[in-house]
């Protein structure tokens, strides 16, 4: 079956604007994370939910990053008011359920430029 | 925030030759998990390790977990040009589950 798709793959922008990130889990699975990830290093957690809601914002930057999962499947991460600082190849990850014990599957990514 | 640290931070080896990485983590986990990356086919699942658990095998892979030092290994034996990739480890701890993750280990095996 289908994976976890992310688009678009690509994406570069203008500092200050405002940008949106989606996500495909794969279908059935109920809990979908967004984390993000520099150049060199591990990804960074950014938030999870757990069917349409977000269990955990935790790892969320500032209030100028936003997400939704409005019914329970497909997810959109939202950047308002861009900077340079937020260039990232962003990723999404489903898993059957948020337990600590489920297989979360990664989608490509999105790479963001802001320039 | 990462949790966990990974050594060395780039390996080189060859062809049919065992690479070994380390992970080290800082707080009290659940479990741990391996994930490889590469530019072809993204981020994908090794293998989980419980914290009740010492070791683990699947294929040609080997993981440890000594929960005292907090610290857990991979290694890959035989080693093959195809697992030329950056290898991470995750964990997650308490009521989270969110994954933290390491550094990584950049594994080169020459042909």
């Amino acid at each position: 079956g289908a994976g976890v798709s992310q688009t678009p793959s690509n994406k570069v922008t203008e500092k200050g604007k405002y940008v949106e990130l989606r996500c495909d889990p794969i279908s059935g699975h109920t809990a979908l994370y967004w984390y993000r990830q520099s150049l060199g290093q591990g990804p960074e957690f950014l938030i999870y939910f757990q069917g349409t809601g977000a269990a955990d914002d935790s790892g969320l930057p500032n209030d100028r990053f936003f997400a939704v999962r409005p019914e329970g499947s497909v997810s959109t991460l939202k950047i308002q008011r861009t900077e340079r600082g937020d260039s990232a190849v962003y990723l999404c990850a489903s898993s059957l359920y948020a337990s600590d014990y489920n297989e979360q599957f990664f989608g490509p990514g999105t790479r963001l430029t802001v320039l | 925030s990462q949790q966990g640290e990974e050594d060395p931070q780039a390996l080189s080896i060859q062809e049919g030759e065992n690479a070994t990485m380390n992970c080290s983590y800082k707080t009290s986990i659940n479990n741990l998990q391996w994930y490889r990356q590469n530019s072809g086919r993204g981020l994908v699942h090794l293998i989980l390790i419980r914290s009740n658990e010492r070791e683990k095998h699947s294929g040609r892979l080997r993981v440890t977990l000594d929960t005292s030092k907090k610290s857990s290994s991979l290694l890959i034996t035989a080693s093959r040009a195809a697992d030329t990739a950056s290898y991470f480890c995750a964990t997650n701890a308490g009521n989270n589950r969110k994954l933290i993750w390491g550094l990584g280990t950049s594994l080169a095996v020459n042909p």
